[in-house]
């Protein structure tokens, strides 16, 4: 399975800022995922990333609001901007298996909005 | 709609003592159904995937199975680190790679 990092761990940002969340992956993977797990929640599909092309978003999630970048086939960042305290939660990224359907998952990136 | 419901919400367990957690899913074209586990401040662990009705997979003390309406993780002779919460997702056909998870079992198991 590949191996995820992400930056940062957790941080605690102020209402009104923006935070950009990177992804690594030792492997070149076509898709990524991000995700996000609010407290006491399961985890909820954000966008899905492709390299070379724009984010797909689910329902409830907007550009604006998480904008995703995707450099190369290794890297990939989300931004949360114009944070709230809504906005509290744990983010991770995820890639698919190589040769199935599962999908690997990163650290997580703990995000407390005061 | 695509869904997954896990049960129950928390499981507290005695060391030794097997038991199983559900999980019931509602999907019109299952790809696949994957069990993963979480630990406290950490990412899931991805630990199993069924892809048809009577599948089963084993890892040590874990089996899954798998029919047309849910999926069962048997904990068989549980140990205090086998703690953990468990989470059951689903992969539609037709909405590409995107899991759907459950709201995870939170599993403790006393020495």
């Amino acid at each position: 399975s590949a191996v995820i990092s992400q930056k940062p761990s957790r941080d605690i940002c102020q209402r009104g800022t923006s935070l950009t969340i990177q992804c690594q992956v030792d492997s070149q993977v076509t898709m990524m995922f991000w995700y996000r797990q609010q407290p006491g929640q399961s985890l909820t599909l954000i966008a899905t990333a492709n390299q070379g092309s724009e984010a797909t978003y689910e329902s409830g999630f907007v550009i604006d609001k998480f904008p995703i970048s995707r450099p190369n086939l290794t890297f990939s960042t989300l931004t949360v901007s114009n944070m709230s305290p809504e906005d509290s939660s744990i983010y991770l990224c995820s890639v698919p298996g190589q040769d199935s359907y599962e999908q690997y998952f990163g650290p997580g990136t703990r995000l407390t909005v005061t | 709609e695509d869904q997954v419901t896990q049960s129950p919400e928390a499981l507290r367990l005695q060391e030794g003592e097997s038991s199983s957690l559900n999980c019931s899913y509602t999907v019109s074209g299952l790809r696949g159904l994957f069990w993963y586990r979480q630990d406290p401040g950490k990412g899931p662990e991805f630990l199993f995937t069924l892809y048809s009705a009577g599948e089963e997979k084993e890892k040590e003390r874990l089996k899954a199975t798998l029919t047309k309406k849910e999926s069962f993780l048997h904990i068989t002779a549980p140990k205090p680190e086998d703690s953990a919460t468990y989470l059951c997702a689903v992969q539609d056909y037709n909405q590409g790679g995107k899991l759907i998870f459950g709201q995870g079992t939170e599993l403790s198991v006393k020495p």
